[in-house]
């Protein structure tokens, strides 16, 4: 069964706070991983890929563990524009098969 | 570069009425493509997909249909709306060359009264 759980929130933090979500996934042999970023009443965008490394974008890192089957976003700094709705992605399998989509977690920063 | 529009933005329509949506693709060939729903406060389900012209797989059985007429036109239907299709009805490509990432179009909002 293709999973993706994420916690749904919502985290409400100040502005300048760090704050990291987590999302699991139920397929150890899983080939690909991405966070989008979803803005109400809009549509989800890319954010960042997730390899294996881990990798780094501004205030934002983003971290891949297989051997427990996590992703981890991590924004630091954070600013009143990163209220949104981050969704964990995941294909399961190589080739042209969908990708699997969390619910979301909210975020919500305060000033 | 490669865009992706849908049309309407809005719809309002009664229940037992038909549908369609329209998603197109441009500056890219041979693309995978998806229609996707959203219900208020929940997550993305995948309708339909689809690898190539009137190649169209179902996710979730119901009422809706798909077709893919052209390589960059991608369209969902209806024959008679239910409440329960109320949603956010968003179509998205990608590259259909392993690369994964897929992108949105600005989808299209549907109420059904």
């Amino acid at each position: 069964r293709k999973e993706v759980e994420q916690d749904p929130g919502p985290f409400n933090v100040p502005e300048g706070a760090t704050v990291a979500f987590n999302c699991t996934y139920s397929n150890s042999a899983s080939q690909s991983f991405f966070w989008y970023r979803q803005d109400c009443r809009k549509e989800p965008k890319l954010l960042m890929s997730v390899y294996s490394s881990g990798n780094e974008d501004g205030r934002f890192t983003a971290q891949l563990n297989r051997a427990s089957q996590y992703i981890s976003l991590l924004i630091r700094d954070s600013k009143l524009s990163d209220s949104a709705t981050y969704l964990c992605v995941v294909n399961f399998y190589s080739g042209n098969t969908p990708l699997v989509f969390g619910k979301g977690t909210r975020l919500s920063v305060i000033a | 570069s490669q865009t992706i529009h849908q049309w309407p933005a809005t719809l309002v329509q009664p229940v037992g009425s038909p549908l369609s949506l329209e998603c197109t693709v441009e500056g890219t060939s041979n693309p995978n493509l998806y229609w996707y729903r959203q219900a208020a406060g929940r997550g993305l389900q995948l309708l339909f997909y689809s690898i190539g012209i009137d190649q169209i797989s179902s996710e979730v059985p119901q009422n809706l249909s798909a077709s893919r007429p052209q390589d960059r036109q991608f369209i969902l239907s209806s024959k008679k709306l239910l409440l329960s299709d109320s949603g956010f009805y968003l179509c998205a490509w990608d590259t259909g060359r392993g690369e994964d990432t897929q992108y949105f179009g600005p989808g299209t909002r549907l109420t059904v009264l």
